[in-house]
């Protein structure tokens, strides 16, 4: 079985640009969240996906960062402008249920390693 | 207080030794609880669930303290595959919580 397709693998920018991120999910996996880590840190949930509703973007910096999930399969992450802060691990991560369900298995892809600069 | 608080470690042991990790919760109202497993510069990977009776998979034992708000986890005959981070996870209503995690090194 196919695992969570992350692409691309690393992405150096400057600050002020943009960037976005990609991803597949298992298939049938309804449920879709991004983390970022950043180093040192636990994985931090900035946005959860059911089908192609958003249950929580309650950590998401809207000011500048942006996920969608048009066809409740694929994602993209789009963070405008990028700062130096954003630098970090972007992990993708799929479920076959929300995690209000309490099966706690989340499938992650490789990650999306952002360096700013 | 973060939500969920680990021992950062490092923890360097011997092979064959026993460790024991902690990890504290700050939302009394948390549903459920994991640990997982995170090697050098890859993704994170379910370790195993902690139920209230306390579990174990094979050297690994898990404990949850609902009364205290901290679960555990304990590693017997400790092997050099064995070393990686342990996240410790906690879920809520619609989300879980990741703890920064816990360094082992099982040295030979």
């Amino acid at each position: 079985e196919a695992g969570v397709a992350q692409s691309p693998r690393y992405k150096i920018i400057e600050k002020r640009q943009s960037v976005a991120f990609w991803c597949n999910p298992i298939s049938g996996h309804a449920t879709l969240y991004w983390y970022q880590q950043i180093l040192g840190q636990g994985p931090k949930l900035l946005i959860q996906f059911q089908n192609n509703g958003v249950v929580d973007d309650s950590q998401l910096p809207k000011d500048r960062f942006s996920a969608e999930r048009l066809k409740g399969v694929d994602s993209t992450l789009k963070i405008q402008p990028a700062k130096l802060e954003d630098s970090a691990v972007y992990l993708c991560a799929s479920s076959l249920a929300p995690t209000s369900a309490g099966t706690g298995e989340l499938f992650f892809g490789e990650g999306s390693r952002l360096t700013v600069l | 207080r973060k939500e969920v608080e680990q021992d950062p470690g490092p923890f360097n042991v011997p092979e064959g030794a026993t460790v024991a990790f902690n990890c504290t919760y700050s939302n009394s109202a948390s549903q459920s609880f994991f640990w997982y497993r995170q090697d050098c510069r890859k993704e994170p990977k379910l370790l195993m669930s902690v139920y209230s009776s306390g579990n174990e998979d094979g050297r690994f034992t898990a404990q949850l303290n609902r009364a205290s708000q901290y679960i555990s986890l304990l590693i017997r005959d400790s092997k050099l595959s064995d070393s990686a981070t342990y996240l410790c996870v906690v879920t809520g209503n619609n989300d879980m919580r990741f703890g920064a995690g816990t360094r082992l090194t099982v040295k030979p």
